[in-house]
């Protein structure tokens, strides 16, 4: 079983500032990282995945990974109320019966006000 | 990125009849595919696991025979709830993945409420 722990939140920051999302996971072996994004009453969307050490950047988002501290975080710049959403972490299963399977921490509730 | 679709977006059934909800892949091939519910303000909650061909895996505590999951093809899955009650009633979530990727793209839910 692979744990995936976020904090609930709710994570409150002002517009135009920087969000920063965290979690860490159980399993060392873990490979793969992925960050959802969740509005109210809609299905997650897939907004960064990140295999390898370090920083990975795409737009205002940056995913950051940490295998030796078994950690990984999302940055959001410059955020806007449009980012108000709850963002999920999730890690891939990566061998026998939990292959492909993702395990998701509980997310982070975020709020961006104006 | 990839687009999943679902159909029907939202359901209302009587008790005790049958609801079949379509998880689609519009542009790419998945071998895997995965069915979630979710309750207000809840967690996801994994209920099974669907892979072309072959039987779904389901989570513990999800009941077989009464969420059947079928997937024929590379791009549809169907799940149907059998003899629904209002305790089924909840946001219904599919996701895909790809022959050669990890990642996994869901569909947009849909919302069965049972009377």
């Amino acid at each position: 079983q692979k744990e995936v722990e976020q904090n609930s939140g709710p994570l409150s920051v002002p517009e135009g500032a920087i969000a920063s999302l965290n979690c860490t996971y159980s399993d060392r072996g873990s490979q793969s990282f992925f960050w959802y994004r969740q509005y109210s009453g809609k299905s997650p969307e897939l907004i960064m995945f990140i295999y390898s050490n370090g920083d990975k950047e795409d737009g205002r988002f940056t995913a950051q990974l940490n295998k030796a501290s078994q950690y990984v975080s999302l940055l959001i710049r410059d955020s806007q109320p449009s980012d108000s959403a709850t963002y999920l972490c999730a890690v891939i299963g990566d061998r026998g019966s939990t292959l492909g399977r993702l395990y998701f921490g509980r997310g982070t509730q975020l709020t961006v006000w104006p | 990125g990839a687009v999943v679709s679902q159909h029907p977006s939202r359901v209302i059934c009587k008790s005790g009849t049958s609801v079949k909800i379509e998880c689609r892949s519009l542009d790419f091939q998945a071998t895997t595919m995965f069915w979630y519910r979710q309750f207000p303000k809840k967690s996801l909650m994994l209920m099974a696991t669907s892979n072309e061909g072959s039987k779904a895996t389901y989570e513990q505590g999800v009941e077989k025979d009464k969420f059947l999951i079928n997937h024929a093809s590379l791009t549809l899955s169907t799940l149907t709830v059998t003899s629904a009650h209002p305790e089924d009633s909840s946001f219904y979530i599919c996701s895909a993945k790809g022959v050669s990727s990890y990642e996994q793209y869901f569909g947009p839910g849909t919302r069965l409420t049972v009377t």
